[in-house]
């Protein structure tokens, strides 16, 4: 069965510094999607990054970047140049195989931004 | 404007009873599912529902029902026999594909005295 684990329930990190939050998954599957979400305190879901697990280059969309480790199931995420507004929830998700399976959650991660 | 909605953002309840939140997309999306999360925790999977008509319990489904008979709709019953019904439910959607993320809702936030 498939799992995620985030072992950081909270990250501090200074303005304008790079924040690395940690995923590391389980499966047995070939075929699956790594997902990151970010859910701020209005409790909205916000869709961050994908990697496939087929993907050779590490996934990137703007300040976020997903170091994909294929070997040791890790799919970290990496925020360059924190901002206030990133303060927030952050849960890494695993899609297995086909289609419309549901997306399995971490616990998260709490990131604050310090000024 | 394309999107989920979920309503009501707040619902409070007294224990015993069922009540039903509300899932609608005008997505166009084949797949539906209901997450429920509680503070400080993931999102644990209650329902999904692939097509119309078509259902399937999640991880924690006991004291929830569904019911998919429109595309667009998806709404979710928590039943009296949900022991801790107060919680943070939210709603989401996805097209066909492993790549394709969940769209979800703003969520509806339940609490039950």
């Amino acid at each position: 069965a498939q799992k995620i684990t985030q072992t950081q329930p909270g990250m501090f990190v200074q303005e304008k510094e790079a924040v690395t939050l940690d995923c590391t998954y389980d499966t047995s599957d070939q075929s699956y999607g790594l997902f990151w979400y970010k859910q701020p305190s209005s409790g909205e879901m916000i869709f961050l990054i994908y990697q496939g697990s087929y993907d050779e280059q590490n996934a990137t969309e703007g300040r976020y970047s997903l170091n994909f480790q294929k070997a040791r199931k890790s799919a970290n995420l990496v925020i360059s140049a924190s901002q206030l507004g990133d303060s927030a929830m952050y849960f890494c998700a695993m899609r297995e195989a086909s289609g419309n399976t549901p997306l399995v959650f971490g616990k998260g991660t709490r990131l604050s931004v310090i000024a | 404007d394309g999107g989920i909605t979920q309503s009501p953002k707040y619902l409070f309840r007294k224990e015993g009873q069922n009540v039903t939140l509300s899932c609608e997309q005008n997505l166009n999306h084949d797949a539906m599912y209901w997450y429920r999360q509680d503070p400080g925790q993931g999102l644990r999977l209650i329902y999904y529902s692939q097509i119309v008509n078509d259902f399937q319990k999640g991880d924690i489904a006991e004291g929830y029902s569904v019911s998919r008979e429109k595309k667009e709709s998806f709404p979710l019953t928590v039943t009296s026999a949900q022991k801790n019904p107060t919680a943070f439910y939210l709603c989401a959607s996805a097209v066909q594909g492993l790549s394709h993320e969940q769209y979800f809702g703003p969520g509806t936030r339940l609490t039950v005295t």
